[in-house]
């Protein structure tokens, strides 16, 4: 069963700081990784998609890298700013087209 | 493109009532997931289609829940009868060619209120 875990519950960074965000899996055998956010009462957005064979992918100033053999991946955000507040979220693929997700990290970014 | 749309926003009813919610995925992702989230639980896969066709339901809680898809651009979840422990909030995702090969596309949920 593949188990999937981020550290710290929680993070509070002050504004225009870079931060990276931590997600662990148990299973090495995946097909992806996906990052997503999710904002107060709303849904999941999906931000990056990493694939098996990928060790880094970005989008503007984020960058979420994969290292399979460790069961780890990050998410870096350069810069940030109060908008990037929100709890972000890792997910693997596993099963039929189940996706395991973390507990994920809520974000806080102090003006 | 709209995103994926589900409706109503919020929903409040009384134990025992029957409750429907409502999804329209994206324009051509061939995947439709319905998911629960809870405090304690986190998210939870509760069924998925495929072109239209239910393929894995064992997320779904049990004989009170069921699901159609009856074309392409809508899907329903339905609850009858409701209970308290049904309060949460839920998610109607979709996706282009699967979780392994797209990613999810989520909406902004429904949140169920059983009194």
């Amino acid at each position: 069963k593949q188990e999937v875990t981020q550290i710290p519950a929680a993070l509070s960074v002050p504004e225009g700081e870079n931060l990276v965000l931590n997600c662990s899996f148990t299973d090495s055998a995946i097909y992806n990784l996906q990052w997503f956010r999710q904002d107060p009462g709303k849904g999941l957005t999906s931000l990056l998609l990493i694939q098996s064979s990928q060790r880094e992918q970005t989008s503007g100033r984020l960058n979420a890298s994969l290292d399979k053999s460790s069961g780890r991946s990050t998410l870096y955000i350069a810069a940030s700013q109060p908008g990037d507040s929100a709890t972000y979220l890792c997910a693997v693929p596993f099963g039929n087209e189940k996706l395991t997700f973390g507990t994920g990290t809520r974000l806080t970014i102090i003006p | 493109d709209a995103g994926v749309i589900q409706s109503p926003r919020h929903e409040v009813t009384e134990m025992g009532q029957e409750v429907t919610l409502r999804c329209k995925p994206i324009s051509g992702h061939d995947y439709l997931f319905w998911y629960r989230q809870t405090m304690m639980r986190g998210l939870e896969l509760l069924i998925y289609f495929n072109n239209n066709v239910p393929i894995d339901d064992s997320g779904m809680p049990e004989d009170r829940f069921s699901a159609k898809m009856p074309n392409a651009s809508f899907s329903t979840l339905k609850i009858q009868p409701s209970e308290p422990r049904d309060s949460a909030v839920y998610f109607c995702a979709s996706s282009a060619f699967g979780t392994y090969n797209s990613p999810l596309h989520f909406g902004n949920g429904t949140r169920l209120t059983v009194t």
